[in-house]
């Protein structure tokens, strides 16, 4: 198992550029989610989805578009990058289970770098 | 609403001494609590997890923490760090029944030779 795998690695973009994330798992998961990653302020989430097919928004969604339209991938798509933007991007997934077993899976990050 | 509190944003220790990363919460309801350790430029890694068991966990690579709901504190220690420990570790909060996670905004852990 591969587990959640994120492409591209390392991104740079120009500002008002745009461009579209990949995730994706392999455990069968309900659950998905993207976070971004600035320094001292911990992980936050930005878009999450429950299944197939839907989205919502988390705490910090403003300028990230995202589609899950199958299953296995969460899209996370910025449309126009500001330097904002500059961050480290975590897909996540988990069970739809919020039992005593609950535990999100990472993947390894997308370094972006807006100029 | 949860929320996470790491006590200290860099913690420096000696290699062979103990380590102690602080972390207080707040929920609403029965947390789940978590620590997550991401090495540099590497993804994030669970280390513990408490789940209304033991209120004593131990994680992978000698850590525990000690769940007290009197103080809602969930403290990582080690008794005897080792350089390989020197990361960025999270203090993750859960409300029970919910799926979302709350993110401390993470201690960084430095060990001297």
């Amino acid at each position: 198992n591969a587990g959640v795998t994120q492409t591209p690695k390392f991104r740079v973009l120009k500002t008002g550029q745009s461009m579209t994330l990949l995730c994706a798992q392999d455990m069968n998961h309900e659950y998905m989610y993207w976070y971004r990653q600035d320094p001292g302020m911990g992980l936050r989430l930005i878009h999450y989805s429950v299944g197939e097919g839907t989205t919502a928004k988390g705490e910090v969604p403003d300028g990230y578009n995202v589609s899950r339209l199958k299953k296995q991938n969460f899209l996370l798509g910025l449309e126009s990058a500001a330097p904002s933007q500059t961050s480290v991007y975590f897909c996540a997934s988990s069970s739809s289970w919020t039992g005593i077993s609950y535990e999100q899976y990472f993947g390894p990050g997308t370094r972006l770098t807006v100029t | 609403a949860q929320s996470v509190t790491q006590l200290d944003s860099h913690v420096s220790v000696s290699e062979g001494t103990p380590v102690l990363l602080r972390c207080n919460y707040s929920s609403s309801y029965s947390p789940s609590l978590f620590w997550y350790v991401q090495h540099p430029n590497k993804g994030l890694q669970l280390l513990l997890k408490y789940t209304s068991a033991a209120t004593l966990v131990k994680g992978i690579n000698g850590f525990e923490a000690e769940f007290k709901k009197s103080e809602t504190s969930f403290h990582l220690t080690k008794p005897s760090a080792h350089m390989s420990d020197a990361a960025e570790y999270f203090c993750v909060v859960r409300r029970a029944g919910s799926y979302q996670l709350t993110f401390g905004k993470g201690t960084k852990l430095s060990v001297i030779p």
